[in-house]
């Protein structure tokens, strides 16, 4: 089946240490996103990318780096930076072609800081 | 600037009530508009969307209609179940634009 697939579901992280998390889909879609979820406050865009190689910042980029070498995949690294870091983080994808075509999300990775 | 607003939650209602979640959008040009539904500890997934101005989109008993003249996408379903507990998310994206507006959710709750 196709779809987007998050990993891991829970992630830890110690005070001044990096983590990465994981999107992958199968879907051919040439677009990805990165969006953080806080109870109350919808979801806010960290990063996006429309090709590979290539990718913009969203509304709250700072503390977070993203790459995107190959179509499939979208990883993002919550750096040391990033001060608050808990919260649920959400991948998306679509086609690039056609401005009516719905996000796809994976089911998530909830980031804590121990 | 772009932006969706839909109404605070929680709303809590029974079995077999009327929903309805309202949501109003400002955009230029003619966005597409789609309603998001999450289910506790997972993903979005997409419930219905809307292209142009009077397109009703509709899936499993949900219905919203993309009304221009009043920029709003309200959400209404006939009779609600247990099932239909979750948090709804209205969301836009411009005719020019790549980029995806989301309301703050409201969370629903169905009593028995």
């Amino acid at each position: 089946d196709g779809g987007i697939t998050q990993s891991p579901k829970y992630l830890f992280r110690k005070e001044g240490q990096n983590v990465t998390l994981s999107c992958e889909q199968n879907l051919n879609h040439d677009a990805m996103y990165w969006y953080r979820q806080d109870p109350g406050q919808g979801l806010r865009l960290i990063y996006y990318s429309q090709i590979v190689n290539d990718f913009q910042k969203g509304d709250i980029a700072e503390g977070y780096s993203v790459s995107r070498e190959k179509k499939e995949s979208f990883p993002l690294t919550v750096t040391s930076a990033q001060k608050n870091p808990t919260a649920f983080y959400l991948c998306a994808s679509r086609p690039r072609q056609g401005v009516n075509q719905p996000q796809h999300f994976g089911d998530g990775t909830r980031l804590s800081i121990l | 600037g772009d932006s969706v607003t839909q109404m605070e939650g929680p709303v809590t209602l029974s079995e077999e009530a009327f929903l309805t979640i309202n949501c109003t959008y400002t955009a230029t040009g003619y966005p597409s508009l789609f309603w998001y539904v999450q289910y506790p500890g997972e993903g979005l997934q997409l419930l219905l969307k809307a292209t142009k101005a009077d397109d009703k989109g509709s899936n499993k008993g949900f219905e919203a209609t993309y009304r221009k003249e009043t920029t709003s996408f309200h959400l209404e379903k006939g009779s609600v179940q247990v099932s239909d507990s979750a948090v709804y998310f209205c969301a836009l994206i411009p005719n020019t634009g790549n980029q995806f507006y989301f309301g703050t959710g409201t969370s629903l709750t169905v009593i028995p």
